[in-house]
């Protein structure tokens, strides 16, 4: 089946604009994160939805960073005000059911400030 | 302390060598554990799992060990095509990756 999908694939911005990123998770996962990784760095937790529950937002940076979830599915992640330390992949994951299951990963999104 | 942490690396090893990758982590109540392969500029892939009784996938054995809060991976009769960054990944309150730990299979 198909696997979690992001758009854009890549994304240039200037400094100080608004992005927005998307991810499309597995038909049926109810768990859904976005990680961010910086070059040669590890994957930094940004925030994560299960069903209907309040998102537990404690990775995201900053207030420029915030993310929905409609519907229980597709999922937004926008970031104002692109600063140029915001460059890096951002990554999204969903699994089945909830925390303690696989998650599975899509492509990213290469960002780059400029 | 980190919550979960890896061998530094990185790993270069002949074809055909045994390797083993271990990582700790610090919250004793994890639950679930897992181990991600990634390629350069690639997403991180699921690899396998890792089950309180040890588990195998052909040329791959993980194991964990609660009492001293560790989980490995080994890698038997290591191909070319093995060569990337290993992530372990370690469920307890939240989803805590390690940092990874890279490793080149050599010709």
């Amino acid at each position: 089946g198909a696997g979690v999908s992001q758009s854009p694939s890549n994304k240039v911005t200037e400094k100080g604009k608004d992005v927005e990123l998307r991810c499309d998770p597995i038909s049926g996962h109810t768990a859904l994160y976005w990680y961010r990784q910086s070059l040669g760095q590890g994957l930094e937790f940004l925030i994560y939805f299960q069903g209907n529950s309040a998102p537990d937002k404690s990775g995201l940076p900053s207030d420029r960073f915030s993310a929905e979830r409609t519907g229980g599915s597709v999922s937004t992640l926008t970031i104002q005000r692109t600063q140029q330390e915001d460059s890096a992949v951002y990554l999204c994951a969903s699994s089945n059911t909830g925390q303690g299951y696989e998650q599975y990963f899509g492509p990213g999104t290469r960002l780059t400030v400029t | 302390r980190k919550e979960v942490e890896q061998d530094p690396g990185p790993f270069n090893v002949p074809e055909g060598a045994t390797v083993a990758f271990n990582c700790t982590y610090s919250n004793s109540a994890s639950q679930s554990f897992f181990w991600y392969r990634q390629d350069c500029r690639k997403e991180p892939k699921l690899l396998m799992s890792v089950y309180s009784s040890g588990n195998e996938d052909g040329r791959f054995t993980a194991q964990l060990n609660r009492a001293s809060q560790y989980i490995s991976l080994l890698i038997r009769d290591s191909k070319l095509s093995d060569s990337a960054t290993y992530l372990c990944a370690v469920w307890g309150q939240n989803f805590v990756f390690g940092p990874g730990t890279r490793l080149s299979v050599l010709p």
